[in-house]
Protein backbone atom coordinates (compact mmCIF):
# COMPACT_ATOMS: atom_id res chain seq x y z
CA UNK A 1 0.00 0.00 0.00
CA UNK A 2 1.10 3.56 0.02
CA UNK A 3 3.03 5.51 2.68
CA UNK A 4 4.07 8.75 3.77
CA UNK A 5 7.22 9.17 5.89
CA UNK A 6 8.20 12.38 6.97
CA UNK A 7 11.24 13.80 9.13
CA UNK A 8 9.81 13.64 12.96
CA UNK A 9 9.14 17.12 14.81
CA UNK A 10 9.45 19.28 16.61
CA UNK A 11 11.67 21.64 14.66
CA UNK A 12 12.56 24.89 16.14
CA UNK A 13 14.40 27.29 13.87
CA UNK A 14 15.15 31.07 14.75
CA UNK A 15 13.85 33.99 12.27
CA UNK A 16 15.32 33.52 8.77
CA UNK A 17 17.20 30.42 9.19
CA UNK A 18 16.87 27.85 6.12
CA UNK A 19 14.26 25.19 6.04
CA UNK A 20 14.12 21.51 5.46
CA UNK A 21 11.61 19.07 6.20
CA UNK A 22 12.14 15.75 4.64
CA UNK A 23 9.57 13.31 2.97
CA UNK A 24 9.70 10.42 0.76
CA UNK A 25 6.64 8.06 -0.31
CA UNK A 26 6.08 4.64 -1.08
CA UNK A 27 3.64 4.53 -3.78
CA UNK A 28 2.19 1.41 -6.55
CA UNK A 29 1.58 3.92 -9.25
CA UNK A 30 2.65 7.20 -9.59
CA UNK A 31 0.75 9.55 -7.41
CA UNK A 32 0.64 13.36 -7.16
CA UNK A 33 2.20 15.14 -4.01
CA UNK A 34 1.47 17.41 -1.79
CA UNK A 35 2.72 19.58 1.26
CA UNK A 36 -0.32 20.77 3.47
CA UNK A 37 -0.12 23.44 6.71
CA UNK A 38 -1.94 23.52 9.84
CA UNK A 39 -1.57 26.70 11.48
CA UNK A 40 -2.55 26.89 15.45
CA UNK A 41 -6.64 26.66 15.90
CA UNK A 42 -6.76 26.08 11.78
CA UNK A 43 -8.11 23.49 9.00
CA UNK A 44 -5.12 21.67 7.12
CA UNK A 45 -4.60 24.13 3.60
CA UNK A 46 -2.57 23.22 0.85
CA UNK A 47 0.39 24.83 0.62
CA UNK A 48 1.51 23.14 -2.73
CA UNK A 49 1.46 19.92 -4.96
CA UNK A 50 3.46 18.56 -7.64
CA UNK A 51 1.75 16.20 -10.02
CA UNK A 52 4.06 14.22 -11.95
CA UNK A 53 8.44 13.87 -11.56
CA UNK A 54 10.59 16.90 -11.82
CA UNK A 55 7.83 19.23 -11.34
CA UNK A 56 8.60 21.76 -8.71
CA UNK A 57 5.24 22.94 -6.37
CA UNK A 58 5.68 26.67 -4.83
CA UNK A 59 3.94 28.51 -2.40
CA UNK A 60 4.50 31.89 0.32
CA UNK A 61 8.27 31.20 -0.35
CA UNK A 62 8.11 27.17 0.04
CA UNK A 63 9.38 24.90 -2.29
CA UNK A 64 9.56 21.15 -3.07
CA UNK A 65 10.71 19.09 -6.08
CA UNK A 66 8.75 15.77 -6.60
CA UNK A 67 11.90 13.09 -7.53
CA UNK A 68 10.71 9.79 -8.62
CA UNK A 69 14.51 8.43 -8.40
CA UNK A 70 14.73 9.08 -4.65
CA UNK A 71 10.83 8.45 -3.90
CA UNK A 72 11.19 11.96 -1.91
CA UNK A 73 9.28 15.47 -2.01
CA UNK A 74 11.29 17.92 0.43
CA UNK A 75 10.08 20.99 1.80
CA UNK A 76 12.07 24.33 1.73
CA UNK A 77 12.20 27.82 2.18
CA UNK A 78 15.18 29.61 2.50
CA UNK A 79 14.62 32.49 5.16
CA UNK A 80 11.30 31.06 7.75
CA UNK A 81 8.99 33.96 10.04
CA UNK A 82 7.96 33.73 12.80
CA UNK A 83 4.16 33.29 11.00
CA UNK A 84 5.15 29.89 9.33
CA UNK A 85 5.32 28.18 12.89
CA UNK A 86 2.37 25.54 12.24
CA UNK A 87 2.57 21.81 11.73
CA UNK A 88 3.79 20.41 7.94
CA UNK A 89 1.78 17.26 6.09
CA UNK A 90 3.12 16.07 3.20
CA UNK A 91 0.71 13.70 1.45
CA UNK A 92 0.24 11.64 -1.97
CA UNK A 93 -2.70 10.21 -3.81
CA UNK A 94 -2.67 7.90 -6.77
CA UNK A 95 -4.36 9.64 -9.99
CA UNK A 96 -7.36 8.33 -11.82
CA UNK A 97 -10.03 6.73 -9.45
CA UNK A 98 -9.57 6.81 -5.93
CA UNK A 99 -8.00 10.29 -5.95
CA UNK A 100 -9.76 11.84 -3.40
CA UNK A 101 -8.10 9.61 -1.51
CA UNK A 102 -4.79 11.43 0.55
CA UNK A 103 -1.96 9.60 2.05
CA UNK A 104 -0.59 11.99 5.11
CA UNK A 105 2.50 11.68 6.87
CA UNK A 106 2.71 11.89 10.79
CA UNK A 107 3.22 15.66 10.04
CA UNK A 108 6.24 17.39 11.45
CA UNK A 109 5.99 20.59 14.00
CA UNK A 110 7.62 23.76 13.19
CA UNK A 111 8.42 26.22 15.73
CA UNK A 112 9.95 29.71 14.74
CA UNK A 113 11.41 32.02 17.52
CA UNK A 114 12.52 35.53 16.95
CA UNK B 1 -15.36 32.73 7.87
CA UNK B 2 -17.04 30.14 5.11
CA UNK B 3 -14.87 27.38 5.83
CA UNK B 4 -15.50 23.65 6.94
CA UNK B 5 -17.16 23.70 10.52
CA UNK B 6 -16.29 20.87 12.83
CA UNK B 7 -18.05 20.43 16.09
CA UNK B 8 -17.47 19.80 19.22
CA UNK B 9 -13.45 20.69 18.96
CA UNK B 10 -12.94 18.37 21.71
CA UNK B 11 -15.33 15.41 23.08
CA UNK B 12 -14.60 13.32 25.72
CA UNK B 13 -16.47 10.17 26.10
CA UNK B 14 -16.29 7.03 28.70
CA UNK B 15 -15.95 3.41 27.29
CA UNK B 16 -19.26 2.17 25.67
CA UNK B 17 -20.53 5.59 25.25
CA UNK B 18 -21.81 6.94 21.70
CA UNK B 19 -20.38 9.95 19.94
CA UNK B 20 -21.42 11.93 17.36
CA UNK B 21 -18.78 14.62 15.11
CA UNK B 22 -20.34 16.58 13.29
CA UNK B 23 -19.03 18.49 10.02
CA UNK B 24 -20.71 21.81 8.29
CA UNK B 25 -18.85 21.40 4.80
CA UNK B 26 -17.83 25.02 2.58
CA UNK B 27 -21.59 26.70 1.35
CA UNK B 28 -22.29 24.80 -1.44
CA UNK B 29 -19.96 21.64 -1.40
CA UNK B 30 -21.79 18.71 -1.85
CA UNK B 31 -18.81 16.15 -1.03
CA UNK B 32 -16.92 15.81 1.94
CA UNK B 33 -14.61 13.10 3.16
CA UNK B 34 -13.59 12.07 7.31
CA UNK B 35 -10.33 11.00 8.23
CA UNK B 36 -8.94 9.95 11.11
CA UNK B 37 -5.76 10.77 12.79
CA UNK B 38 -4.16 8.25 15.72
CA UNK B 39 -1.55 9.34 18.03
CA UNK B 40 1.58 9.29 16.48
CA UNK B 41 0.43 8.24 13.19
CA UNK B 42 -0.52 10.39 9.57
CA UNK B 43 -4.35 11.18 8.84
CA UNK B 44 -5.86 8.28 7.28
CA UNK B 45 -8.87 8.02 5.09
CA UNK B 46 -12.16 6.95 6.14
CA UNK B 47 -15.21 7.95 4.04
CA UNK B 48 -15.87 10.05 1.25
CA UNK B 49 -19.65 10.84 1.02
CA UNK B 50 -22.02 12.55 -1.36
CA UNK B 51 -25.40 14.28 -0.55
CA UNK B 52 -27.53 11.53 0.83
CA UNK B 53 -24.89 8.79 -0.87
CA UNK B 54 -22.12 7.02 0.61
CA UNK B 55 -19.53 6.96 -2.50
CA UNK B 56 -16.34 4.70 -0.89
CA UNK B 57 -16.47 3.86 2.95
CA UNK B 58 -13.36 1.61 2.48
CA UNK B 59 -11.47 3.25 5.22
CA UNK B 60 -14.23 2.94 7.89
CA UNK B 61 -13.77 0.25 10.62
CA UNK B 62 -16.80 -2.11 9.71
CA UNK B 63 -18.25 -2.19 13.05
CA UNK B 64 -19.54 0.46 15.04
CA UNK B 65 -18.97 3.23 12.90
CA UNK B 66 -21.59 4.91 10.60
CA UNK B 67 -21.11 8.16 8.18
CA UNK B 68 -24.23 9.66 6.91
CA UNK B 69 -24.43 13.45 4.44
CA UNK B 70 -28.12 14.24 4.85
CA UNK B 71 -29.86 16.35 2.21
CA UNK B 72 -30.12 19.10 4.92
CA UNK B 73 -28.11 19.23 7.70
CA UNK B 74 -24.18 18.65 8.50
CA UNK B 75 -22.56 15.05 7.78
CA UNK B 76 -22.26 13.23 10.86
CA UNK B 77 -19.71 10.52 12.16
CA UNK B 78 -21.04 8.36 14.26
CA UNK B 79 -19.22 6.19 17.06
CA UNK B 80 -21.05 3.51 18.88
CA UNK B 81 -19.79 2.10 21.92
CA UNK B 82 -16.61 3.46 22.01
CA UNK B 83 -13.02 2.26 23.04
CA UNK B 84 -10.02 3.71 23.99
CA UNK B 85 -8.84 3.08 20.72
CA UNK B 86 -11.15 5.48 19.13
CA UNK B 87 -8.71 7.99 20.74
CA UNK B 88 -7.99 9.94 17.74
CA UNK B 89 -8.42 13.71 16.08
CA UNK B 90 -10.80 13.43 13.24
CA UNK B 91 -11.25 15.48 10.23
CA UNK B 92 -13.86 16.76 7.79
CA UNK B 93 -12.69 18.06 4.21
CA UNK B 94 -14.93 19.40 1.67
CA UNK B 95 -15.04 19.97 -2.07
CA UNK B 96 -17.60 21.27 -5.09
CA UNK B 97 -16.25 18.33 -7.14
CA UNK B 98 -15.33 14.59 -6.45
CA UNK B 99 -11.47 15.52 -7.63
CA UNK B 100 -9.47 18.18 -8.01
CA UNK B 101 -7.58 18.22 -4.37
CA UNK B 102 -6.44 21.56 -4.35
CA UNK B 103 -10.04 22.35 -4.20
CA UNK B 104 -9.72 20.56 -0.69
CA UNK B 105 -11.30 22.32 2.24
CA UNK B 106 -10.28 21.02 5.50
CA UNK B 107 -11.77 22.06 8.88
CA UNK B 108 -9.79 22.20 12.08
CA UNK B 109 -10.29 19.11 13.61
CA UNK B 110 -12.86 17.18 16.52
CA UNK B 111 -10.44 15.70 19.38
CA UNK B 112 -12.18 12.47 20.54
CA UNK B 113 -10.52 11.22 23.98
CA UNK B 114 -12.05 8.23 25.16
CA UNK B 115 -11.50 7.58 29.17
Amino acid sequence: GNSVTQMEGPVTLSEEAFLTINCTYTATGYPSLFWYVQYPGEGLQLLLKATKADDKGSNKGFEATYRKETTSFHLEKGSVQVSDSAVYFCALSENGAGSYQLTFGKGTKLSVIP
Amino acid sequence: NAGVMQNPRHLVRRRGQEARLRCSPVKGHSHVYWYRQLPEEGLKFMVYLQKENIIDESGMPKERFSAEFPKEGPSILRIQQVVRGDSAAYFCASSSTGTGLEKLFFGSGTQLSVL
